[in-house]
């Protein structure tokens, strides 16, 4: 299993939100900078959230990220049926001197 | 436009090498840190190997230390993964990826090159 934790899945009607969490550790979340992907079927990893809450160049602000102690959330606001997709957190982890991925969260609109 | 495109991808023996490789361009290459993370079918993201801007410091994840090795060339623009000892469990589709987590995160992706290890 992979050393952060995520939700497998979370699901919300068309214009609801929804919030994904990432639980680790000191030696990962708690002392370093989170980072968050989008992955749509069949296409590489995209960056939405890197350094905890900033959001990559044309990133809408309808995603969102934050992080408190050892764990951290994405939320996504005004779901929308493009949202569909698995969601991946990430951060480096200074005990391991690796970096480590979520098992990822597949978001599904209703 | 900036660009990562992956090649080196294929089918190989349980015990087998293989050397992929990682051309960009439409960014200055050599100020940046790189890295290289797989997926294996119907799995999550799993980082792999992480090398500085200058290849003077380099990490792997335990599961392929001892038997991948990153590096790259500068002057082709070019990072590499040459893999030796390759499982079946080592089968994924492999991307490289640009940054580092500690700061920016990898914010521009390959679209992937597939390996297939299996007898």
């Amino acid at each position: 299993q992979s050393v952060l934790t995520q939700p497998p899945s979370v699901s919300a009607a068309p214009g609801q939100t929804v919030t994904i969490s990432c639980s680790g550790s000191s030696s990962n979340i708690g002392n370093n900078y989170v980072s968050w992907y989008q992955q749509l079927p069949g296409t590489a990893p995209k960056l939405l959230i890197y350094d905890n809450d900033k959001r990559s160049s044309g990133i809408p602000d309808r995603f969102s990220g934050s992080k408190s102690g050892t764990s951290a959330t994405l939320g996504i606001t005004g779901l929308q049926t493009g949202d569909e997709a698995d969601y991946y957190c990430g951060t480096w982890d200074s005990s391991l001197s690796a970096g480590v991925f979520g098992g990822g969260t597949k978001v599904t609109v209703l | 436009e900036v660009q990562l495109v992956e090649s080196g991808g294929g089918l190989v023996q349980p015990g087998g090498s293989l050397r992929l490789s990682c051309v960009v361009s439409g960014f200055t290459f050599s100020n940046y840190e790189m890295n290289w993370v797989r997926q294996a079918p119907g799995k999550g993201l799993e980082w792999v190997s992480y090398m500085s801007s200058g290849g003077s410091t380099i990490y792997y994840a335990d599961s392929v230390k001892g038997r991948f090795t990153i590096s790259r060339d500068n002057a082709k623009n070019s990072l590499y993964l040459q893999m030796h000892s390759l499982r079946v469990e080592d089968t994924a589709v492999y991307y490289c990826a640009r940054g580092a987590f500690r700061l920016d995160a990898f914010d521009i992706w390959g679209q992937g090159t597939m390996v297939t290890v299996s007898s």
